[in-house]
């Protein structure tokens, strides 16, 4: 697709459940990223693909996170015994490359609510 | 370790007038500098980078930024505000040297231009 498409735009769940995010970026970007805006606050770097390569996972905020890159294209963002405080906007981005130089472009975000 | 401050939460301008949205970065080496604008219910849009070169970049509607040095600053600049400018604003880092390749972004800049 022309930009990086994110599904749900929007996603209310019971504390508790268990969520996934999915997001598919710009074809041929071999950088993918997942942040997380909430209410008020900056973005807060949750984890990146490159390629091939082991994802960093250093944003990641406790092991009810996760996320996968399937063939290098399509990445899924799991939230395990989703808490109140998870409500936020997801965000995923991409990049051509993950070289330092080269800008990520934004999907719309996914506006998770823990009810 | 590598970070990223707007000094200023929100940012009032008349339009015509020329606005300005302060960025400052901490990185070991040299860094690479970029400015992201987000539209109420949008995703991040990029406007503008700096990578290498000269120090003043230019980017989209009208937009630039100084990247200096010495101040570790890459402030953003429009010489003449527009209404439609209103959004918020968020400065990003990559610092090549880290060994990872995310983007550190600051808390957001809100900018209000008043008709």
């Amino acid at each position: 697709g022309a930009g990086v498409s994110q599904s749900p735009s929007n996603k209310v769940t019971e504390k508790g459940k268990d969520v996934e995010l999915r997001c598919d970026p710009i074809s041929g970007h071999t950088a993918l990223y997942w942040y997380r805006q909430s209410l008020g606050q900056g973005l807060e770097f949750l984890i990146y693909f490159q390629g091939n390569s082991a994802p960093d996972k250093s944003g990641l905020p406790s092991d009810r996170f996760s996320a996968e890159r399937t063939g290098g294209s399509v990445s899924t963002l799991t939230i395990q015994r989703t808490q109140q405080e998870d409500s936020a906007v997801y965000l995923c981005a991409s990049s051509l490359r993950g070289t330092g130089n080269t800008e990520a472009f934004f999907g719309q975000g996914t506006r998770l609510t823990v009810v | 370790a590598q970070s990223v401050a707007q000094p200023e939460d929100q940012v009032n301008v008349a339009e015509g007038n020329p606005l300005t949205v302060k960025c400052t970065y901490s990185v070991s080496g040299n860094p690479y500098l970029f400015w992201y604008v987000q539209y109420p219910n949008r995703g991040l849009q990029f406007l503008l980078k700096y990578i290498t070169g000269d120090n003043l970049v230019k980017g989209s509607y009208g937009f630039e930024a100084e990247f200096n040095k010495s101040q570790t600053s890459f402030h953003l600049k429009k010489p003449s505000a527009l209404v439609s400018d209103s959004a918020l604003y968020f400065c990003a880092v990559r610092d090549p040297n880290s060994g990872t390749y995310k983007y550190i972004f600051g808390t957001g800049t809100r900018l209000k231009v008043l008709a």
